[in-house]
């Protein structure tokens, strides 16, 4: 049980272009979804914070108008990288945890986004 | 802010041998404490978690120890194996698990034949 799904696992786009990326948890319900980022040999740096029908949380220096979050269900939350550029390749993973147990975060696989 | 930071970036040790990974975070508001392991490319894999109202917490082949007076906290590995080989981190959360996960740097665990 505790699956969290991304898709899709790995993506290359065009500088200038958007890129959306998905994380569902499988077989639990997530009021809450973290989005992380992480740059190669670095350690994993949260992004934002999610919960299901609410506006995100974002930490200091992230660009909200650049990386759009959307919690829309229990199930899903996208990740939207706008206008990307070459410095937004990363690897962008995300976590959910279920109500009652709000210690225990499930991680994705993750997504490789390339910008060139 | 908090932070939370390994002491060794690189590990090696003889297959078999006992591992000891160390963290140590600044942070006095976190509650709770959480051993990552992830393998290239992937995402990070739960290993084991202690709350900070704990100082030891034992699971399968795995200890954490938490020293709240020093801020100090370490994973022990018995019995190393190949499949051990990985990057581990130790993060830190508050909030009781309504925020997000503060990481450390990552110690790359290297098993030797």
């Amino acid at each position: 049980g505790a699956v969290v799904s991304q898709h899709p696992s790995w993506v290359i786009c065009k500088s200038g272009t958007s890129v959306k990326i998905e994380c569902r948890s499988l077989d639990f319900q997530a009021t809450t979804m973290f989005w992380y980022r992480q740059f190669p040999k670095q350690s994993l740096m949260l992004m934002a914070t999610s919960n299901e029908g609410s506006k995100a949380t974002y930490e200091q220096g992230v660009e909200k108008d650049k990386f759009l979050i959307n919690h829309a269900s229990l199930t899903l939350s996208t990740l939207t990288v706008t206008s990307a550029h070459p410095e937004d390749s990363s690897f962008y993973i995300c976590s959910a945890s279920e109500q009652g147990t709000p210690y225990e975060q499930y991680f994705g696989p993750g997504t490789r986004l390339t910008v060139t | 802010g908090e932070s939370v930071g390994l002491h060794l970036p690189t590990l090696s040790v003889q297959e078999g041998d006992n591992s000891i990974i160390n963290c140590a975070y600044s942070n006095s508001a976190s509650d709770y404490f959480i051993w990552y392991k992830q393998e290239s490319g992937k995402g990070p894999q739960f290993i084991i978690d202690i709350r900070s109202n704990m100082d030891k917490r034992q699971g399968q082949r795995v200890t954490v120890l938490l020293n709240k007076t020093v801020k100090h906290l370490s994973l022990q590995i018995a019995a190393t194996q190949p499949g051990d080989s990985a990057v581990y981190f130790c993060a830190g959360g508050s909030g009781g698990g309504a925020d997000g996960l503060t990481f450390g740097k990552g110690t790359h665990l290297i098993i030797q034949p």
